[in-house]
């Protein structure tokens, strides 16, 4: 079945600096790539997604990027800000399949 | 999107005891889900809530211990039976809104410790 990685485990930035994290995946049928930010008591939010025939989107200051030829796709964040403290956890979806989701990153971005 | 409501949002419960969590969401839906996240960990799926009939389980959870009812479009309900601490996890409800899309939204969660 899919397994997903993330790394780092944990990420601390200065603000107004760019944060990456990237996740590999082990089945090429995997078709769908989002990505959830997750803050303290809630539920994860889903922040952007890409699906495997595009090969990066752009939401104002977060973007992903997806190669599928090495199976891994990256969350890219630019001038961080103190509210994107959170976790981040990625996942992929082969069709017809449940989301498997990686471990997840502690973003952590001082003021 | 869809908005996604859960209850209750956190309990503290006596080991032994059951919990029930409800999951109701603003608009039909095709799928419901539920998730467990264990304390500082990942999200993993449970079952798939299937409306009128029993739920789908994935491998190490079983209907007895995590018996699921969905009995419309909008509603599902999770309950944690027999419960031990190591049941203390954040139980969440998902939902996917329409056939062809692939977005999974997910509710507040439910916060619970077995003591």
């Amino acid at each position: 079945g899919e397994n997903v990685e993330q790394h780092p485990s944990t990420l601390s930035v200065q603000e107004g600096d760019s944060a990456v994290i990237k996740c590999t995946y082990s089945d090429s049928a995997s078709n769908y790539f989002p990505w959830y930010k997750q803050e303290l008591g809630k539920g994860p939010q889903l922040i952007i997604d890409i699906r495997s025939n595009v090969g990066e989107k752009k939401d104002q200051r977060i973007a992903v990027t997806l190669n599928k030829t090495a199976k891994h796709f990256s969350l890219h964040i630019t001038e961080t800000q103190p509210e994107d403290s959170a976790v981040y956890f990625c996942a992929a979806r082969g069709y017809g399949q449940n989301f498997v989701f990686g471990p997840g990153t502690r973003l952590s971005v001082l003021p | 999107s869809a908005v996604i409501s859960q209850k209750p949002s956190r309990d503290i419960c006596q080991r032994g005891t059951s919990l029930t969590i409800q999951c109701q969401v603003d608009s039909q839906v095709t799928m419901m889900f539920w998730y467990r996240q264990q304390p500082g960990q990942s999200l993993t799926l449970i079952a798939t809530a299937n409306q009128g009939s029993e739920a789908t389980y994935e491998s190490g959870f079983v209907i007895d211990k995590f018996p699921i009812s969905r009995p419309n479009l909008t509603f599902s309900t999770l309950t944690v039976s027999n419960m031990s601490p190591e049941d203390s996890s954040i139980y969440l409800c998902s939902v996917r809104t329409e056939v062809g899309n692939e977005k999974l939204f997910f509710g507040s969660g439910t916060q619970l410790s077995v003591l």
